[in-house]
């Protein structure tokens, strides 16, 4: 079963830099695109990233273009995401997800999150 | 302010039927982009529950059903049960260059 755990979550200060890292229990790690998902508290989901299964194509939603890298370790069976210039708005559970089973752009793989706190 | 457009919430009785809405544009749905919806229960991360807008992933109950048409979708929840609720979010691709994959606001169900 393709499992992904994240973690990397702390607080942060306004304007800190962060990594987070989400690693996955199957060895075709590198058969998947991933994707980082985020959910302020008590809001809805948001799209963060997108990282194709190698690395040749990224996307960022505009939110945090020039300031979040999404990268993936296919060797280490990781994702990454590196995080600079945080800002309180960018307080968060992140998700890693992956579309796996079906074909289709959905998500049917998420790991738990990890929570990502921006504060002073 | 979401791309795509849900309810905050709607409500039903135990064994009723409610559907939830999902209303996008030309850039998303309807460009005839998937649509996709998710369920979350309270502290846990988001479930697959409809893909490519009709299909069930194995395990999901038949209760759950959804149609999508023109710039929208729905989903429906028939026999409500009490393990029902949670919030709902329907999910589609956006060729605009603002977005990807986008997100409706989510919706509050009560049983």
């Amino acid at each position: 079963e393709f499992q992904l755990v994240e973690s990397g979550g702390t607080l942060v200060q306004p304007g800190g830099s962060l990594r987070l890292s989400c690693a996955a229990s199957t060895s075709i790690f590198s058969s998947y695109t991933m994707n980082w998902v985020r959910q302020a508290p008590g809001k809805g989901l948001e799209w963060v990233s997108y990282i194709s299964r190698g690395s040749d194509t990224i996307y960022y939603a505009d939110s945090v273009k020039g300031r979040f890298t999404v990268s993936r370790d296919n060797a280490r069976k990781s994702l990454y995401l590196q995080m600079t210039s945080l800002r309180a708005e960018d307080t968060a559970v992140y998700y890693c997800a992956s579309g796996v089973t079906y074909d289709s752009d959905s998500f049917d793989v998420w790991g738990q999150g990890t929570l990502v706190t921006v504060s002073s | 302010q979401s791309v795509l457009t849900q309810p905050p919430s709607v409500s039903g009785a135990p064994g009723q039927r409610v559907t939830i809405s999902c209303t996008g544009s030309s850039s998303n749905i309807g460009a005839g982009f998937d649509v996709h919806w998710y369920q979350q229960l309270p502290g846990t991360a988001p479930k697959l529950l409809i893909y490519g807008n009709v299909n069930r992933p194995s395990g999901v109950p038949d209760r759950f059903s959804a149609t999508k048409s023109a710039s929208s979708a729905s989903l429906a929840i028939t026999g409500l049960q009490a393990e029902d609720e949670a919030d709902y979010y329907c999910q589609s691709y956006d060729s605009s260059l603002s977005g990807r994959w986008v997100f409706g606001g989510g919706t509050k169900l009560t049983v």
